[in-house]
């Protein structure tokens, strides 16, 4: 099993911020995603990372792969109310076994 | 676009009691993942099919099975329900040959054990 940590684990912070989450491993991944979920609801991808020094963009979220590919970064430029969620990463086709990290639970205060 | 789609929303059950989870791939999907997600707490991997064959096994109970059928469908079993049972149950899938290894999730069973 593949152990994925983030960190921060809370992260409460007012509207127009900035925030950076890290997801981190001593393994080796082909890819990684990040996933948000709300509350009572499934995770609902964000990105998928493959290539080592990758850096995706979706509009304000911006997702960096590790050179490496064990650890991975989520920055937030001026977090909005709407950002508010459990931010998961998970490292994809380094195991048969699905790993996520501990989450990152965000709150966006207005 | 479809997604996947899991049956019941909502569950309430006793002590003992047995219960069945359903859950629809995406179309095209040939691999299924169950997740097991307490209050506060990040999904735990139960288990997984590939192509209806079991691919791996997390942390699911014993009183616990789960099959994936010829329409690639998935069902969790779960009997002599304890009340620490209680939880959202998600289900996942993805298509196993793609190297992106990405997976979508359905909108989750509550299970409530009293």
């Amino acid at each position: 099993t593949q152990l994925l940590e983030q960190s921060p684990q809370f992260l409460s912070i007012q509207e127009g911020e900035n925030l950076t989450v890290y997801c981190n491993s001593s393994s080796v991944f082909s890819s990684l995603q990040w996933y948000r979920q709300e509350p009572g609801e499934g995770p609902v991808l964000l990105v998928t990372v493959v290539t080592g020094g990758e850096v995706k963009k979706l509009k304000r979220l911006t997702f960096q792969f590790g050179d490496a590919r064990k650890d991975s970064s989520l920055h937030i430029t001026a977090a909005q109310p709407g950002d508010t969620g459990l931010y998961l990463c998970r490292g994809g086709g380094g195991s048969y076994i699905p790993t996520f990290g501990r989450g990152t639970s965000l709150i966006v205060h207005p | 676009a479809a997604g996947v789609i899991q049956s019941p929303r909502h569950l309430i059950k006793e002590k003992r009691e047995t219960a069945t989870l359903k859950c629809y791939p995406i179309p095209r999907h040939d691999t299924v993942y169950w997740y097991q997600q307490g209050p506060g707490q990040d999904p735990q991997f139960l288990i997984s099919f590939y192509e209806k064959m079991q691919s791996d096994k997390g942390s699911i109970p014993d009183r616990f099975s789960a099959q994936q059928f010829s329409d690639y469908h998935s069902e969790l079993n779960m009997s002599s329900l304890e009340l620490g049972d209680s939880a959202l149950y998600f289900c996942a899938s993805s298509l196993g040959q793609d190297v992106l290894d990405e997976q979508y999730f359905g909108p989750g069973t509550r299970l409530t054990v009293t």
